[in-house]
Parts: C-alpha cells; structure tokens; sequence
C-alpha cells in the first residue's frame, strides 16, 4: 500500500519556469513533510521540509504548499536553473516511536538550458 | 563535520550469497535507519537502531537484520540473497530518534547487484 503519492512521474522544464511536483497522502498521523533532492549516485539531501500548522514555507526558490483538509502537498521550485535537474522525493513521518520517512516515487525533473 | 559514509558503492553478489554493508554516521548522530530504493522507486524503509537496540522494521522479511556499534556506525546483513534484493542500499542517521527535528542525512548508498 502506498502511503505518499506522488506526481508526475517525470517533468521538463525551460530554465526560467515554474516547477510543480505534488503529493498526496493517506495517513493522517503523518505530521511532517520534507522534499528531498537526489542526483545520480548520491543519496537523497533535504531540500526543505513542514509541518501541518502552516500552509507554506518558502526557502529561496523552494516553497512548500501544504493542504491539510485534502491531505495534499506541494514542491514549486521558482525560476528553475539547469543545476535544479535532479530526482525529487516528497515523504512523510509520524514521529511516533520511531521516526521513519515515508517516501513517494519520486519525480524525474530536466530543466532545459 | 563528515557526513554519512558508506561501504562498498558497489558490489555483485550470487542469488543465495550473503552480503554485508557497512555505514558510519555523522558525527554527533546515534540513530541509524537503513532504506532500500529499488530503481526508479523511493526509498523504502527497512529498519533503524538507536543506542546498538532495533528500534523499529518496515515490510522487510527476517534475512534482513542490523547491526549498530558503540561508535554508532551500523552493518546491514541480508542473508539468502535474492534477484529482488538487488537494489541501492542507503543508510541515514539523526540524533537522538528526532530526524524530524535535526534532518536526516544520508550517505551515498551501497548499490547492489544479485545475479
């Protein structure tokens, strides 16, 4: 059963656009969301991560939007750059016993020079 | 401050081999979590350990088991290997449990080859 959804599964961006990756989740004890970055033959790095008490956060050209009713969140990367092109992980935990990421599929990101 | 280093990056084993993985964590970090991303999928959690204890498994069968030293570095051993095992094997550690408050930081992963 997958917990954390996420869409799309790859996506092409021009530099200079708008990049939008969403997720979705089920459990509703899930109360922290990180996006995490990976490049090829590296593991996953915390881009930046919330909690369900606010509805955004923004950290540079990264931003989080997060709908708690519709169990919903999402990664928009402003004034994408070629150097952005990467794997991006949305996931969640409980933090309840022991903490342990939850982790979507993952989305494919190109931003085109 | 080093970060999370793994052992080997890359290693073949045979269908029924065993295999062991190695991670030290970052210095200040006592917790271990240990993941498995199979291509083109997400991270998915096989166990972690806090103070040399398990402290929690995911959906991961019994061949599967850890360990974690007083240094808090960990070993990842699979027994009985099989083709699905095949995989990159990544290790992440936090302090004190609360990832959700320190950030977890991973290594780079032991990709591994069953054939």
């Amino acid at each position: 059963q997958q917990q954390v959804k996420q869409s799309p599964q790859s996506l092409i961006v021009q530099k200079g656009g708008i990049s939008i990756i969403n997720c979705a989740y089920e459990n509703t004890a899930f109360d922290y969301f990180p996006w995490y970055q990976q490049f090829p033959g590296k593991g996953p790095a915390l881009l930046i991560a919330i909690r369900p008490d606010v509805s955004e956060k923004k950290e540079g050209r990264f931003t989080i939007s997060f709908n708690k009713s519709a169990k919903q969140f999402s990664l928009h990367i402003m004034d994408s750059q070629p150097g952005d092109s990467a794997t991006y992980f949305c996931a969640a935990s409980s933090g309840s016993g022991y903490s342990t990421l939850t982790f979507g599929k993952g989305t494919m990101l190109l931003v085109s020079p | 401050e080093t970060g999370v280093t793994q052992s080997p990056t890359h290693l073949i084993k045979t269908r029924g081999q065993q295999v062991t993985l190695r991670c030290s964590s970052q210095s200040g970090h006592n917790t271990v979590s240990w993941y498995q991303q199979a291509l083109g999928q997400g991270p998915q959690f096989i166990f972690q350990y806090y103070r040399e204890e398990e402290n929690g498994r995911g959906n991961f069968p019994p061949r599967f088991s850890g360990l974690q030293f007083p240094n808090y570095s960990s070993e990842l051993n699979v027994n009985a290997l099989e083709l699905d095992d095949s995989a990159l094997y990544l290790c992440a550690s936090s302090r004190d449990l609360a990832g959700e408050a320190y950030g977890y930081t991973f290594g780079s992963g032991t990709r591994l080859t069953v054939v």
